[in-house]
């Protein structure tokens, strides 16, 4: 069975402080991972994804198999980095994403 | 480009009433398609999911169901409402896999806020 657990409902920082979003998941075989965000009044979004090992918006996340975790980080929080952010996991090929609960992220300023 | 289209907005229905929420994409052709539950404190719940005309498979054991009867249009359905029906609803459509075989993205529309009093 797949699961993906973020255990901050929400997460407030300041504007300029670092920001780590916690991501784990539970999967037996080799995940995809992915990083959705929702701003307010938008619509969810893809933000990144594991296998194009991109940087969007300031935004990274690595993969690390060992302790099954895909952590979203940005070294230098943003006002307009306030979301909703969840993470989701695609096992197999079976192309459907299972989500988390999602982490409020507030970053004042 | 391609756009995905819900309606409606929002919808307030009484209990045990029916519901008929639709979801439309245009400027693609045989997508995977998708209904989400998205519940405060409860992330995004996959209730159903579409390869094709017809085919439909159900995530989870509810009072709703979920039809295809074109291409690009999904249909989620309930004959009586209950109150715990209420949420938002995302339906979202993918072209499933890519070509290098990995899962592609979700393309999200802009929801359906449903109260059922």
């Amino acid at each position: 069975a797949q699961r993906v657990t973020q255990p901050e409902k929400l997460l407030s920082v300041f504007k300029g402080a670092p920001v780590e979003l916690k991501c784990n998941y539970s999967y037996s075989g080799s995940p995809e991972l992915f990083w959705y965000v929702q701003y307010s009044r938008q619509r969810l979004q893809l933000l990144l994804r594991h296998i194009s090992r991109e940087s969007i918006k300031g935004f990274t996340a690595d993969l690390n198999k060992g302790e099954t975790s895909f952590h979203l980080k940005k070294p230098f929080a943003q006002e307009e980095d306030s979301a909703m952010y969840y993470c989701a996991l695609s096992g197999g090929s079976n192309y459907k994403l299972t989500f988390g609960k999602g982490t409020l992220l507030t970053v004042n300023p | 480009s391609q756009t995905i289209h819900q309606w409606p907005a929002t919808l307030v229905q009484p209990v045990g009433s029916p519901l008929s929420l639709e979801c439309t994409v245009e400027g693609t052709s045989n997508p995977n398609l998708y209904w989400y539950r998205q519940a405060a404190g409860r992330g995004l719940q996959l209730l159903f999911y579409s390869v094709g005309i017809g085919q439909i498979s159900s995530e989870v054991p509810q009072n709703l169901s979920a039809s295809r009867p074109q291409d690009r249009q999904f249909i989620l359905s309930s004959k009586k409402l209950l109150l715990s029906d209420s949420g938002f609803y995302l339906c979202a459509w993918s072209v499933g896999l890519t070509s290098g075989g990995f899962t592609d993205t979700q393309y999200f529309g802009p929801g359906t806020r449903l109260t059922v009093l």
